[in-house]
């Protein structure tokens, strides 16, 4: 059964970079045809697309936050992170990492639990 | 303001039959990107409740049945129950948008 988790800080400093970790078990990142990704939902918000992955570290960002992410992977460990510079108050949020297939338009059909981030002095 | 538009809200009692829609445009569902939903209960991730508009995950009720028409889609629920209640999501693609993931505001499931 494939598991994700992340893990990272709960409280980030404005203007620090945010940096969360997602840890894949019951699948090899780098044997599967999918992306992994991060996507988040600020209280009582919607949810936001922040971008994805490939196992060979193609990456695809949401053009808004664009400037400011940085999503890579480490096969050795089976593992993908997220990193985002420069953040306000407006990123606290529950960031999700979740995994898609690389065919079209397909969902994202496991995602781990959620951790919340929190930007705050 | 989302991409996708759902509607906040939606209200139902036990029993009945609920729908959600979620309406794009000719740049996402309309370009014939498919639509997928999500249900989230409060304090969870979301869980992938209809994939590939109109396909349920092993393990999803029939009650809960998807369909897309145009540049629009909706999630219907029949026999309606309290454990229902819940936020739905839509998500689809935008080619606009160098196909990146939109996702819809989310509705709120209230069961009566």
């Amino acid at each position: 059964q494939l598991q994700l988790q992340e893990s990272g800080p709960g409280l980030v400093k404005p203007s620090e970079t945010l940096s969360l970790t997602c840890t894949v078990s019951g699948d090899s990142i780098s044997s599967s045809p999918y992306y992994w990704g991060w996507i988040r939902q600020p209280p009582g918000k919607e949810l936001e697309w922040i971008g994805i992955v490939s196992y060979s570290g193609s990456t695809y960002y949401n053009p808004s936050l664009k400037s400011r992410v940085t999503i890579s992977v480490d096969t050795s460990k089976n593992q993908f992170s997220l990193r985002l510079a420069s953040v306000t108050a407006a990123d606290t949020a529950v960031y999700y990492c979740a995994r898609r297939h690389r065919r079209g338009s397909s969902p994202f059909d496991y995602w781990g639990q959620g951790t919340l981030v929190t930007v705050s002095s | 303001q989302s991409v996708l538009t759902q509607p906040p809200s939606v209200s139902g009692a036990p029993g009945q039959r609920v729908t959600i829609s979620c309406t794009g445009s000719s740049s996402n569902i309309g370009a014939g990107y498919d639509v997928h939903w999500y249900q989230q209960l409060p304090g969870t991730a979301p869980k992938l409740l209809v994939y590939g508009n109109n396909n349920r995950p092993s393990g999803v009720p029939d009650r809960f049945s998807g369909s897309k028409s145009g540049p629009s889609a909706s999630l219907a629920i029949t026999g309606l129950q309290a454990e229902d209640e819940a936020d739905y999501y839509c998500q689809s693609y935008d080619s606009s948008l160098s196909g990146y993931a939109l996702f819809g505001g989310g509705t709120k499931l209230t069961v009566l």
